[in-house]
């Protein structure tokens, strides 16, 4: 079945720094979504992506879907202490019955006043 | 608009019952899906309905069943309830032909 490396794994960074983390595919997908959950919530929709070389900003977070649609970035500008929370990567396709999202494992990410 | 809505938000079992998960989309919202969470396995599909029909389904045993009502609201069903079934179960709604799924704040359910 499809699988998503989602990297890095946690994530410790000092206020005010930019943050990078990533998603590859062992297949394609044709879109990607990007999730943050806090503790006892469910996910939330921070970008969605549709189209290979796509790149989407929303507010300081910028998200990029690879050409190759095998990967999908998130970069988060200038962080601040409410940034912390667990990153999920999402991939789907569409067509058929398979409707369903593919998720990483998450990135953990803790930043320091 | 309201967003996705799941009930209740907390549950405790123990072994050997069942139980039953409530999930209200958001409203326009058409397919249903639901995911289990776990420190260990992370989000895993566990299914996901449109228009009260079962369109695709994970890999997860015949005791997780679910189904879907005419007006979009979802219930999904744990029967003998095992120890590993302790997981925060996740409903998310899409509109019929995207893939932009919207999560509710999740059940926590603790099998003891």
């Amino acid at each position: 079945g499809q699988q998503l490396n989602q990297s890095p794994q946690s994530m410790f960074i000092q206020e005010g720094e930019d943050v990078s983390m990533n998603c590859t595919s062992s297949s394609i997908f044709n879109t990607w979504l990007w999730y943050k959950q806090e503790p006892g919530e469910g996910p939330v929709l921070l970008i969605a992506l549709y189209k290979a070389g796509e790149l989407t900003s929303n507010g300081r977070l910028t998200a990029q879907f690879g050409i190759t649609r095998k990967d999908s970035f998130l970069n988060i500008s200038a962080s601040i202490p409410s940034d912390v929370g667990i990153y999920f990567c999402a991939g789907s396709n569409s067509g058929g019955s398979n409707y369903k999202l593919t998720f990483g494992k998450g990135t953990l990410l803790t930043v320091n006043p | 608009k309201a967003g996705v809505t799941q009930t209740p938000r907390y549950l405790i079992k123990t072994r050997g019952q069942q139980v039953t998960l409530s999930c209200s989309p958001i409203s326009g919202h058409r397919s249903v899906s639901w995911y289990q969470q776990t420190p260990g396995q992370g989000l895993q599909f566990l299914f996901e309905y449109f228009s009260e029909t079962q369109r695709n389904k994970g890999n997860f045993p015949g005791r997780f069943s679910g189904r879907q009502f005419s007006n979009s609201r979802s219930e999904m069903n744990v029967s003998t309830l095992e120890l590993g079934d302790s997981a925060l179960y996740l409903c998310a709604s899409s509109l019929v032909a995207e893939e932009t799924q919207y999560f509710g704040p999740g059940t926590r359910l603790l099998v003891l």
